[in-house]
């Protein structure tokens, strides 16, 4: 079991808007602006897509968004495109011993 | 461009060792840290541990310490993931992923280029 819980799996057409939650506690997501999300195909490395909860590394379609309330974060991708198909993960900075927990990952298909 | 690339996948009998590399190029090794992460089948990332390119400081997960040793070579720019006495439980997926750090302490917090990951299979 997953320190963060994210849906197994998102779905929707192209052109349309999914989101994705990831809802730790107030030790890891609720205390700290260090959520970060993760496009991972398999058998190939994972690209960083959003960090610090809202931003956008340089090359990242600005399709993608984070936003974070309480103590659940959230990916959205706008405009869904097929090759936007892949899992996500999101991971959050945790602190004290634990220092990072991650999502259990989130299957996105586009139909 | 910055790449991190890992060894090749490992098949071990429990209470063995296994030893995986993360040979990195492409940037400055001694301005970032490596985490450390794995993902066992059907189950989730956990982080296992961090070192610093730096001066080869390292914090370890809680529940691998003793197990787990992690280190570098920086005339290779390479850094080294040690598991002992494994179980069958410790059969994942090991990914490697820099982190903008120094000596004992993160700068930013997130990781920004990962490892392929290499298979580590437990089995008798």
């Amino acid at each position: 079991q997953s320190a963060l819980t994210q849906p197994a799996s998102v779905s929707g057409s192209p052109g349309q808007s999914i989101t994705i939650s990831c809802t730790g506690t107030s030790g890891d997501v609720g205390d700290y602006n260090y959520v970060s999300w993760y496009q991972h195909h398999p058998d190939k490395a994972p690209t960083l897509v959003i960090y610090d909860v809202t931003k956008r590394p340089s090359g990242v379609s600005d399709r993608f968004s984070g936003s974070k309330s309480g103590n659940t974060a959230s990916l959205t991708i706008s405009g869904l495109q097929a090759e936007d198909e892949s899992d996500y993960f999101c991971c959050s900075y945790a602190g004290g011993t634990s220092h990072w927990v991650f999502g259990g990952g989130t299957r996105v298909t586009v139909l | 461009q910055v790449q991190l690339v890992q060894s090749g996948a490992e098949v071990k009998k429990p209470g063995a060792s296994v030893k995986v590399s993360c040979k990195t190029s492409g940037y400055a090794f001694k301005t970032f840290g490596i985490n450390w992460v794995r993902q066992a089948p059907g189950q989730g990332l956990e982080w296992m541990g961090w070192i610093s390119g730096y001066d080869g400081s390292a914090k370890y997960a809680q529940n691998l310490q003793g197990r787990v040793t992690l280190t570098t070579d920086t005339s290779t720019t390479t850094a080294y993931l040690e598991l002992r006495s494994l179980r069958s439980d410790d059969t994942a997926v090991y990914y490697c992923a820099r982190i903008y750090s120094g000596s004992y302490s993160y700068y930013q917090y997130y990781m920004d280029v990962w490892g392929k990951g290499t298979t580590v299979t437990v089995s008798s």
